[in-house]
């Protein structure tokens, strides 16, 4: 099992570019969440989506948009990139249920705007 | 408001000690999930232990346990014998329930350093 990938790995982008950030995971989870971690700052939800065909915002949401394609994959869209969304992303995927809460995290994407 | 605060920024344990990682949280809600994770200079976010609510005995995984005081709420975590490999960042969650579905809130972190 590959757990939880994400690409690319890092990225540049110029204001006002536009890309999306890819999240796959071979769990069968239903639950698959985006995140971003800005430094001296723990990781702060951006969206997540409770099972296939459902998204929520969490709590960082402005400037981002999100795709639950399938049950394995959940993207991430930059619309119009701004300095302030340079961060690091984290996927992550959970099975509600029982005591398997824990949320298993992709490697994340480092993601630079200029 | 749901909240995690992690009050020590930074740590120092000489290898083999033992060390305690602070973190208090801030819930109304009666039944809630608390989990540490570590991450290295690599980057990655690596689960280390979980703690529920209405858990009754302190959670132990190896050499990691989660000293968990409900009435203070707090839930610290205690890593025995550190090791070098233990430095990184330590970051408290909580799992919480938002709408349909629970998502985690992070503490802003620990960095910890082991020194030889």
């Amino acid at each position: 099992n590959a757990g939880v990938t994400q690409t690319p790995k890092f990225q540049v982008l110029k204001t006002g570019q536009s890309m999306t950030l890819q999240c796959a995971q071979d769990m069968n989870h239903n639950s698959m969440y985006w995140y971003r971690q800005d430094p001296g700052m723990g990781l702060r939800l951006i969206y997540y989506s409770a099972s296939e065909g459902t998204t929520d915002k969490g709590e960082v949401p402005n400037g981002y948009n999100v795709s639950r394609l399938n049950k394995r994959e959940f993207s991430l869209r930059l619309e119009s990139a701004a300095p302030s969304q340079t961060s690091v992303y984290f996927c992550a995927s959970s099975e509600l249920g029982g005591e398997l809460y824990e949320q298993y995290f992709g490697p994340g994407t480092r993601l630079t705007v200029t | 408001a749901q909240k995690i605060t992690q009050t020590q920024p930074g740590m120092f344990v000489q290898e083999k000690e033992a060390v305690t990682l602070d973190c208090t949280y801030d819930t109304s809600d009666p039944s809630y999930g608390l989990f540490w994770y570590k991450q290295p200079s690599s980057g990655e976010m690596i689960f280390l232990i979980y703690q529920g609510s209405y858990d009754q005995q302190n959670a132990t995984e190896g050499r990691y346990s989660l000293n968990f005081q409900k009435a203070r709420k707090s839930a610290n975590l205690v890593i025995s014998a550190s090791q070098l490999g233990d430095s990184a960042m330590y970051f408290c969650a909580m799992f919480r329930y938002g709408g349909s579905q629970g998502n985690l809130i992070f503490g802003k972190g620990t960095k910890l350093s082991v020194k030889p």
